[in-house]
């Protein structure tokens, strides 16, 4: 079955560390997202990314970091910069990056602090 | 810019009883529009979308969804709740052709009791 897989399910951080978030799709979409969700606050876009090799950043950029080498692809390092790392963290994808396309999700990944 | 707003954080509903979620929004334009669900501890899943046409949606899960431009609603709805609808539900708006955004609401968690 195509889909999104995250991981780890869930990963805790030590303070001053980097920390990296797997996202992968077999769906053979285009375009690729992170979203990070408090409660309460819906989901707030971190990174996107239409093609590989190029990515933009959302609302919330500060503190994270994302590459975009291989089109399945699209890994989020939390860094030792993002002073308020605990989250949920969903990485999404869609066929195209227009807001029209519905956009699928992983399972997501928990992080904590240590 | 686009917005959401859900104005309801919890609504608990009796198992059969019928259920409704608001979702006010913020654009200028015809937006498109769209309804996920998530269980604890997952990624969000597709309900509905609208895009333009049949104002009455129909959606996965026995869920449907009315789109008034006059009151700006994307309200969606079930006849008869089951105990397996208890989870949270995000309204999404997105933006014109071309760009790529997706703007969540806070999301409104139902709780089903028997």
């Amino acid at each position: 079955d195509g889909g999104i897989t995250q991981s780890p399910k869930y990963l805790f951080r030590k303070e001053g560390q980097n920390v990296t978030l797997s996202c992968e799709q077999n769906l053979n979409h285009d375009a690729m997202y992170w979203y990070r969700q408090d409660p309460g606050q819906g989901l707030r876009l971190i990174y996107y990314s239409q093609i590989v090799n190029d990515f933009q950043k959302g609302d919330i950029a500060e503190g994270y970091s994302v590459s975009r080498e291989k089109k399945e692809s699209f890994p989020l390092t939390v860094t030792s910069a993002q002073k308020n790392p605990t989250a949920f963290y969903l990485c999404a994808s869609s066929i195209g990056r227009d807001s029209n396309q519905p956009q699928h999700f992983g399972d997501g990944t928990r992080l904590s602090i240590l | 810019a686009q917005s959401v707003t859900q104005p309801d954080i919890h609504i608990t509903v009796s198992e059969g009883a019928s259920l409704e979620l608001r979702c006010n929004y913020s654009y200028g334009a015809t937006p498109y529009l769209f309804w996920y669900v998530q269980s604890p501890g997952q990624g969000l899943q597709l309900l509905l979308k609208y895009f333009s046409g049949d104002t009455l949606v129909q959606g996965i899960k026995g869920f449907e969804a009315e789109f008034k431009r006059s009151q700006s609603s994307f309200n969606l709805r079930k006849p008869s709740v089951h105990w397996s609808d208890a989870a949270e539900y995000f309204c999404a708006v997105g933006g014109p052709l071309g760009d790529y955004k997706l703007s969540f609401g806070a999301g409104t968690t139902v709780t089903v009791r028997a």
